[in-house]
């Protein structure tokens, strides 16, 4: 089982549509939870720590649920320019080196 | 400011050649993560330094792989004896400490393509 697993997609929405992603994470130990995205043929770019909290950035919304060991991004009003690939990632040792879900691929059209 | 820098963008490798990736970090920086990413997966974790020691290479899939980083600063990640499964996108991070919360920032990558 890998550490990181989330939905498999691809989604496909209309713009202006509201779409979730989903992920679980295997250690109990993970300290830092991320949503990073990537665009094709790019390098990964942090587009949200989460926190247990939730946090909210614009029309970006992450939540944390430590018991159940997932997290969840929420897109709403999807634009064009969010069509990416969508990676979890969390860091379960103080040193600091990241393990990334396979990636949820976000396609917006008009 | 400049951001972390990886070359060569691309390498096209015989099977059996040696190769080495550069990667020049974010100036200042103490962190230093080589990370491999295959095609459709999520990048792999390889190996992290702080400054000039290499605190875990646990990601390193074979002993053809080697990475260093002598002075602290630009690291080399060199493989040898290259094989068609070393195909990849090699990607190298960098961040200002070695704190869990701090943010990584990934170089553009390097393209690896095995024949």
């Amino acid at each position: 089982r890998k550490e990181v697993e989330q939905d498999p997609g691809p989604f496909n929405v209309p713009e202006g549509a509201t779409v979730a992603f989903n992920c679980t994470y295997s250690n109990s130990a993970s300290q830092s939870f991320f949503w990073y995205r990537q665009d094709c043929r790019k390098e990964p770019k942090l587009l949200m720590s989460v926190y247990s909290s939730g946090n909210e950035d614009g029309r970006f919304t992450a939540q944390l649920n430590r018991a159940s060991q997932y997290i969840s991004l929420l897109i709403r009003d999807s634009k064009l320019s969010d069509s990416a690939t969508y990676l979890c990632v969390v860091n379960a040792r103080s040193q600091g080196n990241l393990i990334f879900g396979k990636g949820t691929k976000l396609s917006v059209k008009p | 400011g400049a951001g972390v820098s990886q070359s060569p963008r691309y390498k096209v490798a015989k099977r059996g050649q040696d190769v080495a990736l550069r990667c020049d970090p974010i100036s200042g920086h103490v962190s230093l993560f080589w990370y491999q990413q295959a095609l459709g997966q999520g990048p792999e974790f390889l190996t992290y330094f702080q400054n000039e020691a290499q605190l875990d290479k646990s990601g390193l899939p074979s002993d053809r792989f080697f990475a260093e980083r002598p002075e602290g600063s630009v690291s080399t990640l060199k493989i040898q004896r290259t094989q068609q499964e070393d195909s990849a996108v090699y990607l190298c991070a960098s961040s200002l400490n070695n704190h869990f919360r701090e943010t990584q920032y990934f170089g553009p990558g390097t393209r690896l393509l095995v024949l």
